[in-house]
C-alpha cells in the first residue's frame, strides 16, 4: 500500500442495512477525515480525527459514526442507511492540521 | 462555523486565456487556504496553498492571491491548457470545538478549456 486506500470502490446498499465504508493509510500521518461529496454542495466534512483514539463531529455527522483505534485505520459506519446517504465518500488524511491532505480514490454508495 | 463561497460555479475558456476564481470566507480566525483540483472520476489533489502571513504566491502557471481585509483569495491559472479542464475547490480552515481545525470548502468551480 502506498498512500491511503479505501473500500470497496462501490457499493449498492438496501436502506435500513449497516455499511462499514474502510479506509486506511500508510503515511503515519495522525489525522484522518472522512467527506461526502454530492453535485452542486462541495465537499463536506462528516467527522475527523486528529490523532489516534479521538474523533470529532464535522458539518453532517448525523447518521455516521466513526473511530480511531490506531494510526492507519479509520473507519465509517452508516448503522442504519437511507437514500439521502446516497454519495461519494472520500477519506483523507494530513500529517497535522492546516497541512496538505491526501484524499483516497473514493468510495460511490448507492442506498435503494 | 466558516462558510466558504465559490464563484463562478463554472467556468469555459479557450486554451491559451487565463482563469480566475474566486472564494470568500466568513471566519476572519481562518490562516490556511488551499486549492485542490479534482480531475473527473479522480480524487481531489492539492495544486497550491497559501497562509494568512502572504499576500500571494505562485508556482508555474498557477498563482493564489489572499486579501485579509476582505476575506477573499483568488485562484489564477494564465496559459490555461486543456489539461487543466477539471473542477477546482478552495478551502478555508475552520477551528472546531475541539480546537483542532479542519477545513470547510467551496462548492466547486467546473473549468472548461476548449482548443
Amino acid at each position: 500500500i502506498a498512500g491511503i486506500t479505501q473500500a470497496p470502490t462501490s457499493q449498492i446498499l438496501a436502506a435500513g442495512r449497516r455499511m462499514t465504508l474502510r479506509c486506511t493509510q500508510d503515511m503515519r500521518h495522525n489525522a484522518m477525515y472522512w467527506y461526502r461529496q454530492d453535485l452542486g454542495l462541495g465537499l463536506r466534512l462528516i467527522h475527523y480525527s486528529n490523532t489516534a483514539g479521538t474523533t470529532g463531529k464535522g458539518e453532517v455527522p448525523d447518521g455516521y459514526s466513526v473511530s480511531r483505534a490506531n494510526t492507519d485505520d479509520f473507519p465509517l459506519t452508516l448503522a442504519s442507511a437511507v437514500p439521502s446517504q446516497t454519495s461519494v465518500y472520500f477519506c483523507a488524511s494530513s500529517a497535522q492540521e492546516n497541512t496538505e491532505a491526501f484524499f483516497g480514490q473514493g468510495t460511490r454508495l448507492t442506498v435503494v | 462555523g466558516e462558510n466558504v463561497e465559490q464563484h463562478p460555479s463554472t467556468l469555459s475558456v479557450q486554451e491559451g486565456d487565463s482563469a480566475v476564481i474566486k472564494c470568500t470566507y466568513s471566519d476572519s480566525a481562518s490562516n490556511y487556504f488551499p486549492w485542490y483540483k479534482q480531475e473527473l472520476g479522480k480524487r481531489p489533489q492539492l495544486i497550491i496553498d497559501i497562509r494568512s502571513n502572504v499576500g500571494e504566491k505562485k508556482d508555474q502557471r498557477i498563482a493564489v492571491t489572499l486579501n485579509k481585509t476582505a476575506k477573499h483569495f483568488s485562484l489564477h491559472i494564465t496559459e490555461t491548457q486543456p489539461e487543466d479542464s477539471a473542477v477546482y475547490f478552495c478551502a478555508a480552515s475552520r477551528r472546531m470545538n475541539s480546537g483542532y481545525s479542519t477545513l470547510t470548502f467551496g462548492k466547486g468551480t467546473m473549468l472548461l478549456v476548449s482548443p
